[in-house]
């Protein structure tokens, strides 16, 4: 049972940069999620992806888009990279087809390193 | 909204003793869940346990238990004969439905906690 995968493990850019992430869920699921998680803090909620529409979005400017393939991966894409930016960003997938809806399976993690 | 608060920023417990990390929450809704995640060094997050608010009884699974204290909004984690291998940043969090079928986590700032040998 493949689980929720992350590709690249690491990346450095420089500001005003782009970049993208990428994120296969655990197999059987169909929603993704993504998190910033900053140095010494807890993960906070980007956006939500299902059916390859984004359905929920928390408090991250619009340099922040994201978007999900018919097979349920997805990308995040950050424009002009701040280095602010510069975090752990985690993927998270779940399904809404199973009791647990609500529980969320992370993958490891992409690090960005701004400079 | 919802906000979690873990007040330990770092707990240590003897190598096969008990410890419990602990975990306050406010939302104002009804059908809302809790985890608590375990993230070692190698960086993934990883489940540890989930309780469904609506049931009154505390969830096990194996050496990890709730104290799920709903009036209270208390969730705290108890860790028994602690292994090595638990040392990591424990994360609590809660979920809840947020509309279009959607749930969100929001988490605390962890606890980090250390396993004396």
């Amino acid at each position: 049972d493949a689980g929720v995968t992350q590709s690249p493990t690491h990346l450095i850019k420089t500001r005003g940069q782009q970049v993208t992430l990428r994120c296969s869920p655990k197999s059987g699921h169909d929603t993704v999620s993504w998190y910033q998680q900053a140095l010494g803090q807890g993960p906070q909620f980007i956006f939500q992806y299902y059916e390859e529409e984004e359905r929920q979005r928390g408090n991250f400017p619009d340099r922040f888009s994201g978007h999900q393939f018919p097979n349920y991966s997805s990308e995040l894409n950050v424009n002009a990279l701040l280095l602010g930016d510069s975090a752990l960003y985690l993927c998270a997938s779940s399904s809404h087809m199973r009791l647990d809806q609500e529980t969320q399976y992370f993958g490891p993690g992409t690090r960005l390193l701004v400079l | 909204a919802q906000t979690v608060t873990q007040s330990q920023p770092e707990m240590s417990v003897q190598e096969a003793e008990t410890v419990t990390l602990s975990c306050t929450y406010d939302t104002s809704e009804s059908d809302y869940y809790l985890f608590w995640y375990k993230q070692p060094p190698s960086r993934q997050m990883i489940l540890v346990i989930r309780q469904e608010a609506y049931k009154q009884q505390n969830a096990t699974e194996n050496r990890f238990s709730v104290n799920f204290q709903k009036a209270a909004k208390s969730f705290s984690l108890k860790i028994s004969d602690s292994q090595l291998g638990d040392a990591a940043m424990y994360f609590c969090a809660s979920s809840a439905y947020s509309g279009a079928g959607s749930y969100q986590l929001t988490f605390g700032k962890g606890t980090k906690l250390s396993v004396i040998p």
